[in-house]
């Protein structure tokens, strides 16, 4: 079955540490995104990339770091800088940008809760 | 720019009554329209979405939205709430280079 993968469920960070959240999509999806979730907040989004080696920054986009080498994956790093990460952490893909699919929507996968310790 | 505003984040209600939950949308372009439903600890699944055409909507889970554009609402209703309808809903709207912006969302709880 094609979908979105996240892994792992649940992560813990360190002080200090830098933590990877890995994200990836067989559904042939040229659009990818990284939403954080915080109760009462709705998803606000932190980096979408179009294309391969190519990424934008979202609504709240400092203390992340994205990286999109293959098509099939987008994995999102929390860094040290990012000073309140503990968040449901949400990835998504779509069909792309071009014209005739801006009306598609996006699908997600299941998170990834990161939490301090 | 675009935004959601979703009236109402906590809605209880009975099972087997109407279920309506409020989303009002702002934006500089032909919206798209789009209602998730999330359960506890999972990612967003698609219930269901305007794009043009016939401005009531029906989706998954007997579930149906009417998009006026008068009064730039896209409201959700289920005429007969099931246990399984407790979840959070969300609203979206697309714009400009398919991004969403999120409504805060809803939490609806049905009472046996």
């Amino acid at each position: 079955d094609g979908g979105i993968t996240q892994s792992p469920k649940y992560l813990f960070r360190k002080e200090g540490q830098n933590v990877t959240l890995s994200c990836e999509q067989n559904l042939n999806h040229d659009a990818m995104y990284w939403y954080r979730q915080d109760p009462g907040q709705g998803l606000r989004l932190i980096y979408y990339s179009q294309i391969v080696n190519d990424f934008q920054k979202g609504d709240i986009a400092e203390g992340y770091s994205v990286s999109r080498e293959k098509k099939e994956s987008f994995p999102l790093t929390v860094t040290s800088a990012q000073k309140n990460p503990t968040a449901f952490y949400l990835c998504a893909s779509s069909p792309g940008q071009g014209a005739g699919t801006l009306n598609q929507p996006q699908h997600f996968g299941d998170g990834t809760r990161l939490s301090i310790l | 720019a675009q935004s959601v505003t979703q009236l109402g984040s906590h809605v209880s209600v009975s099972e087997g009554a109407l279920v309506l939950l409020r989303c009002n949308y702002s934006s500089s372009v032909p919206p798209y329209l789009f209602w998730y439903v999330q359960y506890p600890n999972q990612g967003l699944q698609l219930l269901l979405k305007y794009t043009t055409g016939a401005t009531l909507v029906k989706g998954i889970n007997g579930f149906e939205a009417e998009f006026k554009k008068s009064e730039t609402s896209f409201h959700l209703t289920k005429p007969s709430a099931h246990m399984s309808d407790a979840a959070e809903y969300f609203c979206a709207v697309s714009g400009l280079g398919n991004k969403l912006s999120f409504g805060a969302g809803t939490t609806v709880t049905v009472r046996a």
